[in-house]
């Protein structure tokens, strides 16, 4: 079957420090990686797609600056959280896709706290 | 432009009742729909999904949507809900052109009575 793996599932860092979450697909090739984070008591937001042989396209209010995006291969991808923040806690889910009309997979998410 | 609204932030329900949740959508083309559940301290589950077809489509443990253009609407439903069926249900909503891209309602947590 398919499953995408995060990497940490929890962690906490000091304001002003940065983080580097993983995600991994398993049973499937991942052309395409989305990144959503989940704010507290608030709803997912794309942060970023990444797909296969095109540039990575962050939405409105996240930057590359901020989120640095690397997806080397059909089954991994990571990103950073940079100079983290208060309002950058949350949960950070990897969504992966093996192409067109397919199903997004979640993975279990990474839960962010900033101290 | 594309938007998610689920208009109930929470539904409680008694066990073994029938369960609706709504969604409703804005998206001038042909949209692909989406229901996820989220339980506690966890990620996101797939329930079920509408691309095209017959408008009524089957999910996991016996959820099922029907999909109305005529009122943008993306409803999920349940002929008998389960306490274990408590959890955050989320509607969303993504287009032919830029499948990769998921727009998330605001979400519904449902309660389940004993």
């Amino acid at each position: 079957g398919a499953l995408v793996y995060q990497y940490p599932r929890r962690t906490i860092c000091k304001s002003g420090t940065s983080m580097r979450m993983e995600c991994q697909a398993v049973g499937f090739q991942a052309t395409s990686v989305a990144w959503y984070r989940q704010s507290p008591q608030k709803t997912f937001e794309l942060i970023a797609l990444s797909t296969v042989n095109s540039a990575i396209k962050y939405e409105q209010n996240f930057t590359q600056e901020k989120f640095p995006i690397s997806h080397p291969n059909l089954s991994f991808s990571s990103m950073t959280v940079l100079n983290a923040y208060l309002e950058d806690r949350g949960l950070y889910l990897c969504g992966a896709r093996p192409g067109p009309y397919a199903e997004q997979f979640f993975g279990p998410g990474t839960r962010l706290t900033v101290l | 432009a594309q938007s998610v609204t689920q208009p109930d932030a929470r539904v409680t329900v008694s066990e073994g009742a029938s369960l609706q949740l709504r969604c409703k959508y804005s998206y001038s083309a042909t949209p692909y729909l989406f229901w996820y559940v989220q339980y506690p301290r966890q990620g996101l589950q797939l329930l079920l999904k509408y691309y095209s077809g017959d408008p009524v489509v089957q999910g996991v443990n016996s959820f099922e949507a029907e999909f109305s253009k005529s009122n943008s609407s993306f409803h999920l439903q349940k002929a008998s809900v389960h306490w274990s069926d408590s959890a955050v249900y989320f509607c969303a909503l993504s287009n032919l052109y830029n499948q990769g891209k998921l727009i998330f309602g605001q979400g519904t947590k449902l309660s389940i009575k004993p």
